[in-house]
């Protein structure tokens, strides 16, 4: 089993859809929970950390379920830019171990 | 203001060569790291250096040797590089469980 599993995807919505992403982890004595954005042929960037109390940016809102060992993403009204590939990110060893899901993929058409 | 830099931004070489990549963030992060995202676009974290330490080594083949002169660089070497080595190195910094900011990457190709 992988550490850090997502649906690759890709999906494709239409602007203005509601889109989830999900990810589960395998050690349950994982430390932190992130995730991050990479544009084709560019580096990764935070998105956003993921709290247990759930947290919002704007039109993103982060989940974590400790119990099911679970990370949900969900993007409302999706617009053109948010295209890209969203990873799952999950820390261990005190933090000095990054652990990168291998990706989904999503495209927003107009 | 470039926060992680790395040098150079594309490298082609051929088999059995050696090779260095750079990497220095002036982001005041005790805390360094090394990927590798390959042709199907997994990224492998490969190595972890904590004030110039070694933390994590991902049980990567002894021809990469990281070395961290000071907190702010962490330099890979590549010795008798192979087809396999082919991909995307990025760099990045942070602060222990905090974000990670990653350089540009550096695109090696090795023929």
């Amino acid at each position: 089993r992988k550490e850090v599993e997502q649906d690759p995807g890709p999906f494709n919505v239409p602007e203005g859809a509601t889109v989830a992403f999900n990810c589960t982890y395998s050690n349950s004595a994982s430390q932190s929970f992130f995730w991050y954005r990479q544009d084709c042929r560019k580096e990764p960037k935070l998105l956003m950390s993921v709290y247990s109390s759930g947290n919002e940016d704007g039109r993103f809102t982060a989940q974590l379920n400790r119990a099911s060992q679970y990370i949900s993403l969900l993007i409302r009204d999706s617009k053109l830019s948010d295209s890209a590939t969203y990873l799952c990110v999950v820390t261990n060893t005190g933090g000095f171990k990054t652990i990168f899901g291998a990706g989904t993929r999503l495209f927003v058409k107009a | 203001d470039t926060a992680v830099s790395q040098t150079p931004k594309y490298l082609v070489t051929q088999m059995g060569n050696d090779k260095s990549i750079k990497c220095e963030q002036n982001l005041g992060h005790d805390t360094m790291y090394w990927y590798k995202q390959d042709s199907k676009k997994f990224l492998k974290i490969m190595f972890s250096y904590n004030n110039k330490e070694l933390i994590i080594n991902e049980t990567v083949p002894n021809r990469f040797s990281p070395k961290s002169p000071d907190k702010a660089h962490l330099n890979l070497h590549i010795n008798s590089l192979e087809l396999g080595d082919s991909a995307v190195y990025f760099c990045a910094s942070s602060q222990v469980i905090n974000e990670q900011y990653f350089g540009p990457g550096t695109r090696l190709t090795v023929t």
